[in-house]
């Protein structure tokens, strides 16, 4: 089946700790996407990438790293620097605007929860 | 800058009966996309319905609708005859070339169905 894949689902780290959560998606989307959301909120975007080996940073990139080596892949380390990183983290895909009959509608994954001890 | 309101509190609907959800967004951009979204507790997004700035006609979807009126920024989502699967969070979300096409969220809108 078609989708977006994220792993781990749940992530446990200890303070002073990089880690990365893995988005695959095999849509053969060009554009992916990493929100982060909150209790009660809203999602915010972090980083995204519409090509290969190039990305660009979201509304709270700080704290945050990516790669686009692969179409299928986009993995998000968060580092240590983020100062508040427990938070549930999704990843995204879509078409490019122009390509068939797109709305640019996003695709998610389920999701992965990042908990900070 | 682009920005979604959602500012209803959570709901509370009766098995059956219609539940509009209120969008109000702020944009100059002339083109524009408006989706809804609902995230159940699982916490998987789920893509609803979408609407263009220059669709002439409300957008349908099954259960959805979406009352778009353009010249007041709103773009409701109705959902009719609530089924209890309905309960979840509903995100409207905003595309603008503005904004590189990126999605921008609202904060949501909890609904609880009750049989």
């Amino acid at each position: 089946d078609g989708g977006i894949t994220q792993s781990p689902k749940y992530l446990f780290r200890k303070e002073g700790q990089n880690v990365t959560l893995s988005c695959e998606q095999n849509l053969n989307h060009d554009a992916m996407y990493w929100y982060r959301q909150d209790p009660g909120q809203g999602l915010r975007l972090i980083y995204y990438s519409q090509i290969v080996n190039d990305f660009q940073k979201g509304d709270i990139a700080e704290g945050y790293s990516v790669s686009r080596e692969k179409k299928e892949s986009f993995p998000l380390t968060v580092t240590s620097a983020q100062k508040n990183p427990t938070a549930f983290y999704l990843c995204a895909s879509s078409t490019l605007l122009g390509q068939g009959s797109n709305t640019g509608e996003l695709f998610f994954g389920e999701g992965s929860r990042l908990t900070v001890l | 800058a682009q920005k979604i309101t959602q500012t209803q509190p959570g709901m509370f609907v009766q098995e059956k009966e219609a539940v509009t959800l209120d969008c109000t967004y702020d944009t100059s951009d002339p083109s524009y996309g408006l989706f809804w979204y609902k995230q159940p507790s699982s916490g998987e997004m789920i893509f609803l319905i979408y609407q263009g700035s220059y669709d002439q006609q409300n957008a349908t979807e099954g259960r959805y609708s979406l009352n778009f009126q353009k010249a007041r920024k709103s773009a409701n989502l109705v959902i009719s005859a609530s089924q209890l699967g309905d309960s979840a969070m509903y995100f409207c979300a905003m595309r603008t070339p503005y904004g590189n096409n990126r999605l921008a969220f609202g904060k949501g809108n909890q609904v609880v169905v009750i049989p």
